[in-house]
């Protein structure tokens, strides 16, 4: 199957300060890529839907100024989790669909940790 | 209209044994019904997937059953193992949409038991 990386694995932060998390398709081109987040012992709860050259499209109830996502190139799409505070902790995962079919291949995605 | 309701939330099974996950589903217009593992600290994986034109469909020990009228489908995991000790969930996604956007189930904890 498409692969589908993210870094880092894990990071741990600061309150206040700002983590960018890159995901990355490596053996396909994804114009459209998404952001999960998992709380533990809970469902994939979809964040945004990240589009490669436009703006992306975010969940109700999801603040698009706390988390801006950056789809720059047809491999590559970001998460900056800013301002990050101790309730932003949690399992961020992406995902991108190969193209033209509609399986989703995830990330292994990055454990946060806000202190 | 646009949950997917996952059952049950965990699940105990015997080694050797069959573990059966459900999920059923409101939104006719669904047309994509994958099932995915995930491990402890690790991304969902891929397991199997299934399309409403058909009833079944079978890749190795992994088994999907779709009943359409029933708005139905579960997985079968057959001889199962200790190393498939994981959370499974269910998705459904609509390709008519062109977006690709998954709805999960809430999750099943699998545990077998050596």
């Amino acid at each position: 199957g498409a692969v589908v990386s993210q870094h880092p694995s894990w990071v741990i932060c600061k309150s206040g300060t700002s983590v960018k998390i890159e995901c990355r398709s490596l053996d396909f081109q994804a114009t459209t890529m998404f952001w999960y987040r998992q709380f533990p012992k809970q469902s994939l709860m979809l964040m945004a839907t990240s589009n490669e050259g436009s703006k992306a499209t975010y969940e109700q109830g999801v603040e698009k100024d706390k988390f801006l996502i950056n789809h720059a190139s047809l491999t590559l799409s970001t998460l900056t989790v800013t301002s990050a505070h101790p309730e932003d902790s949690s399992f961020y995962i992406c995902s991108a669909p190969h193209w033209g079919a509609d399986t989703q291949y995830f990330g292994p995605g990055t454990r946060l940790t806000v202190l | 209209q646009q949950q997917v309701k996952q059952s049950p939330q965990s699940l105990i099974v015997q080694k050797g044994g069959i573990s059966i996950i459900n999920c059923a589903y409101e939104n006719t217009a669904f047309d994509y019904f994958p099932w995915y593992q995930q491990f402890p600290g690790k991304g969902p994986a891929l397991l199997i997937a299934i399309r409403p034109d058909v009833s079944e469909k079978k890749e190795g020990r992994f088994t999907i059953s779709f009943n359409k009228s029933a708005k139905q489908f579960s997985l079968h995991i057959m001889d199962s193992q200790p190393g498939d000790s994981a959370t499974y969930f269910c998705a459904a996604s609509t390709s008519t949409s062109g977006t690709y956007k998954y709805i999960f189930g809430t999750g099943t904890r699998l545990k077998v038991l050596a």
